[in-house]
C-alpha cells in the first residue's frame, strides 16, 4: 500500500517562499495525480491545486492563483509545492493526498484517497 | 465557485446511536462527491466517494446516499472511534474543488 511521505516543519518569514515535498513510498505515481491541501489552525480544508505527474500538468485554485507552484518529480515519485509571498494566514499543515481518477461518461474525475501526515508551516517574523 | 454547506456543525451521540450528516451543494455535482473522518492531529480519511461507495476497509456501518445537490452520511450504530469532524467535498466542478465547513460528531 503506497504511503505518502511529506517533508517536516518549516517556520517562515513573510514574504518569503516555503516548498514541501511529497514522496509516494511503497509504489509510484502511476496514473494517478498529486492534490495539496491545506489547514489552518481550528479551521477546516482548503484544497489548493493539482498535478497529473505523468503529463507534468497543473492546475490551481482560483485563490491562490500566481502565488503556488506544484510540480512532479516522476523519478523519484516525489511532488512538491511552493508557496511564496507568504504571510501570517499562510500559517497552517500542508498535506498532499493521492488523487484516484475514474471516468464518467468519458470524463476523468479524481478523488483523495491517500493522504500525507502533513508539514505544519509556520509564518512568523 | 461551488459552495458545500454541512449541517449540523456540531452532533451530539450517544454511542450506539445513529448518525445523519448533511451536506448541500449550491449546484449540482451530479455523484462526485466524498466523504472524509479527521480526528485531532491526524489526516483525513477517506470514507466514501462516488456519493456511496465506501472506500477499502470502511466499516459497513458507514454509508452514504445523495446525488445533486443533496447528500447524506449516515453512521448506523456509533462507536467510540467515530467521534471526530466529517468533512464532504466536492470534486465534480475541475478545477475548483471545495470541501464543506465539517460537522463534529461528538459523545452526548
Amino acid at each position: 500500500q503506497v504511503q505518502l511521505v511529506q517533508s517536516g516543519a518549516e517556520v517562515k518569514k513573510p514574504g518569503s517562499s516555503v516548498k514541501v515535498s511529497c514522496k509516494a513510498s511503497g509504489g509510484t505515481f502511476s496514473s494517478y495525480a498529486i492534490s495539496w491541501v491545506r489547514q489552518a489552525p481550528g479551521q477546516g480544508l482548503e484544497w489548493m491545486g493539482r498535478i497529473i505527474p505523468i503529463l507534468g500538468i497543473a492546475n490551481y485554485a482560483q485563490k491562490f492563483q500566481g502565488r503556488v507552484t506544484i510540480t512532479a518529480d516522476k523519478s523519484t515519485s516525489t511532488a512538491y509545492m511552493e508557496l511564496s509571498s507568504l504571510r501570517s494566514e499562510d500559517t497552517a499543515v500542508y498535506y498532499c493526498a493521492r488523487d484516484v481518477p475514474m471516468i464518467t461518461n468519458g470524463v476523468y474525475y479524481y478523488y483523495m484517497d491517500v493522504w500525507g501526515k502533513g508539514t505544519t508551516v509556520t509564518v512568523s517574523s | 465557485e461551488i459552495v458545500m454547506t454541512q449541517s449540523p456543525a456540531t452532533l451530539s451521540v450517544s454511542p450506539g446511536e445513529r448518525a445523519t450528516l448533511s451536506c448541500r451543494a449550491s449546484q449540482s455535482v451530479s455523484s462526485n462527491l466524498a466523504w472524509y473522518q479527521q480526528k485531532p492531529g491526524q489526516a483525513p480519511r477517506l470514507l466514501i466517494y462516488g456519493a456511496s461507495t465506501r472506500a477499502t476497509g470502511i466499516p459497513a456501518r458507514f454509508s452514504g446516499s445523495g446525488s445533486g445537490t443533496e447528500f447524506t452520511l449516515t453512521i448506523s450504530s456509533l462507536q467510540s472511534e467515530d467521534f471526530a469532524v466529517y468533512y464532504c467535498q466536492q470534486y465534480n466542478n475541475w478545477p475548483q474543488l471545495t470541501f464543506g465547513g465539517g460537522t463534529k460528531v461528538e459523545i452526548k
